[in-house]
């Protein structure tokens, strides 16, 4: 089972380019998200999907969108890249129980660095 | 204050000793708490999960939850090199549109 697939893992951008991160899943989970990862910050949550046609913002959803059109996949977009997007994302995965997700399946990270 | 505190160490502790990594939180209404290891440069992997107060053994591992103090504990008996990692602890309300909330990590070497 490949479980959450993220690609690319690493991109430089120039502030202002728009580029999208893609997810896909194996699992057939409902329940999809993207977090970012800063030193000291903790996990934080960007948006999420709780199956397909279903999104919502998350903690800091400014500067990011996504859709849902399928179960497998949960693509991230930067609009206009800003040095402040530089970070580690990831997405991650879940079985729902009537939209509340159990534990989280996480892929391995798309490293993104905005000059 | 944050919702999740955890001390990001690093802590350094020889093979063979037990270790104790520990969580506080602020949101009485937590019901559900987990431990994530993320070694580096990959994504955080499940180590185990909980939903009452007590403990929860699994190997190596045991997990424990205060409600009362709001406190979560990990002990890992007999660490190993292998165990080096940042572990994450999480916790939400089992409610539609709660999501996660997770405390920035705590870095771990285990030195053979």
């Amino acid at each position: 089972n490949a479980g959450v697939t993220q690609t690319p893992k690493f991109q430089v951008l120039k502030t202002g380019q728009s580029m999208t991160l893609q997810c896909a899943q194996d699992m057939n989970h409902e329940y999809m998200s993207w977090y970012r990862q800063d030193p000291g910050m903790g996990l934080r949550l960007i948006h999420y999907s709780v199956g397909a046609g279903i999104t919502d913002q998350g903690e800091v959803p400014n500067g990011y969108n996504v859709s849902r059109s399928t179960t497998e996949d949960f693509p991230l977009r930067l609009l206009s890249a800003a040095p402040s997007q530089t970070s580690v994302y990831f997405c991650a995965s879940s079985y729902s129980v009537r939209g509340v997700a159990g534990e989280l399946f996480f892929g391995e990270g798309s490293r993104l660095t905005v000059l | 204050q944050k919702e999740v505190e955890q001390d990001p160490g690093p802590l350094s502790v020889p093979e063979g000793a037990i270790v104790s990594l520990n969580c506080t939180y602020s949101n009485s209404a937590f019901q559900y708490f987990m431990w994530y290891r993320q070694y580096s440069r990959k994504g955080p992997e499940l180590l185990m999960y909980t939903y009452s107060s007590g403990n929860k053994e699994d190997g190596r591992f045991t997990a424990q939850v205060d409600k009362s103090s709001k406190y979560i504990s990990l002990f890992i008996r007999d660490s190993q090199p292998s165990d080096s990692a940042t572990y994450l602890c999480a916790m939400r309300v089992l409610q539609y549109g709660q999501n996660f909330v997770f405390g920035p990590g705590t870095r771990l070497s285990v030195l053979p």
